[in-house]
């Protein structure tokens, strides 16, 4: 069966800070991969999808950035934090469009 | 462009209560539609989906039909729990010019269902 590994769980980082959180998936090939942030009371915000290694789309501008090294590899990086960072990271995957996400367990980011 | 627009929340219910949440879309062409939850530290779990009209989606006692003449996607359950207690997400997918599409969701619905 597929499973999705996100971590770390909970992450404390002071502004200017860099960020790296990683997304791995098990038990599929070839996955879409998705990177949302849920910020209090604004609902999730889709940040990036990739449809392949290498390939990355970027929804909305922004300080972070992702990167696909491997198939079922998904990072979210960031080299110089802002308050306005905070938020509740989401990592997702999916076989194919229309199917439905899995999502991972989340990563609540608190930048002070 | 195309939008999920759920209820406002908070919903509080008390226990075998009758549930409600509403959810309408806006969309070209023609949508997968899906209910997300998110219980209380964690990430999302899908729910229930429905890909056409007239489509009923079901699981866990919720359902939800796809009626694309009112553009709805409705989430009811006939008598909730308190383990029903969580954030609910109406969401729509749909092909983005031959790319993968992605998922668009509403805002959320904080249910909290008392003893």
């Amino acid at each position: 069966s597929q499973t999705i590994h996100q971590w770390p769980a909970t992450l404390v980082q002071p502004v200017g800070s860099p960020l790296s959180l990683e997304c791995t998936v098990e038990g599929t090939s070839n996955p879409n991969l998705y990177w949302y942030r849920q910020a209090a009371g604004r609902g999730l915000q889709l940040l990036f999808y990739s449809v392949g290694i290498g390939q990355i789309s970027s929804e909305v501008p922004q300080n972070l950035s992702a990167s696909r090294p491997q198939d079922r590899q998904f990072i979210l990086s960031s080299k110089k934090l802002l308050l306005s960072d905070s938020g509740f990271y989401l990592c997702a995957w999916s076989p194919t469009i229309n199917y439905g996400y899995t999502f991972g367990s989340g990563t609540r980011l608190t930048v002070v | 462009g195309d939008s999920v627009t759920q209820m406002e929340g908070p919903v509080t219910l008390s226990e075998e209560a009758f549930l409600t949440i509403n959810c309408t879309y806006t969309a070209t062409g023609y949508p997968s539609l899906f209910w997300y939850v998110q219980y209380p530290g964690e990430g999302l779990q899908l729910l229930l989906k429905a890909t056409k009209a007239d489509d009923k989606g079901s699981n866990k006692g919720f359902e939800a039909t796809y009626r694309k003449e009112t553009t709805s996607f409705h989430l009811e359950k006939g008598s909730v729990q308190v383990s029903d207690s969580a954030v609910y997400f109406c969401a729509l997918s749909k092909d983005y010019g031959g790319s993968q599409g992605n998922l668009i969701f509403g805002k959320g619905t904080k249910l909290s269902v008392k003893p």
